[in-house]
């Protein structure tokens, strides 16, 4: 069973362009929200987190927003760039790490 | 990189065969994790490690073994490598504080099982 839905599998945007992100949980009892960068060939760099008690998260172009109630969070990449260009996961955290199925983003020159 | 290092970064290994990848880091962290990543599920949590000789399952254990017995070093272990552990395994440290929770990753092994 699948706790952490993500979407879309994958994202096209031009430079310049918002990129979003989505992701909806199960579990209410999940107290962490982190999002993840991977490049090809390296392991996942943690972006930004948010704890439930916000409901949004600003670090440079990348916002986390964050719905408690629906039980999703999403995160945005203001003035996407080529070098955003990577696959991003969301995950969820009571004690242990939950991911999502990852997105893969190409942002167009 | 939070100082982790895996070995070996490549392995191909034929079915049935033990195969045990290492997990090194230097700065004296806690808790360890190993996952793997498949296309499509993200990553999944395999084993993870409290402390020395404290370890515990993950979602996907079944068909490896873990040991810690230096703070230093995680070790994952498929006793009988089949073609469905083929993958790029992860390892991970968590740093824990008052205010996060933040776990950091290694650069992969890629493991191949013919």
């Amino acid at each position: 069973q699948q706790q952490v839905k993500q979407s879309p599998q994958s994202l096209i945007v031009q430079k310049g362009g918002i990129s979003i992100i989505n992701c909806a949980y199960e579990n209410t009892a999940f107290d962490y929200f982190p999002w993840y960068q991977q490049f090809p060939g390296k392991g996942p760099a943690l972006l930004i987190a948010i704890r439930p008690d916000v409901s949004e998260k600003k670090e440079g172009r990348f916002t986390i927003s964050f719905n408690k109630s629906a039980k999703q969070f999403s995160l945005h990449i203001m003035d996407s760039q080529p070098g955003d260009s990577a696959t991003y996961f969301c995950a969820a955290s009571v004690r242990q790490l939950t991911f999502g199925s990852g997105t893969q983003l190409t942002v167009l020159p | 990189d939070a100082g982790i290092t895996q070995s070996p970064r490549h392995k191909v290994t034929e079915t049935g065969t033990p195969v045990t990848l290492r997990c090194h880091q230097t700065e004296n962290h806690r808790y360890m994790y190993w996952y793997r990543q498949d296309p499509g599920h993200g990553l999944r949590l395999i084993h993870y490690s409290y402390g020395v000789k404290d370890t515990d399952k993950g979602e996907v254990s079944d068909g490896y073994s873990v040991s810690r017995s230096k703070t230093e070093d995680f070790l994952l272990t498929l006793e009988s490598a089949t073609s469905s552990q083929t993958s790029v395994y992860f390892c991970a440290i968590k740093e824990v504080d008052l205010s996060s929770y933040e776990q950091y990753f290694g650069p992969g092994t890629r493991l191949t099982v013919t």
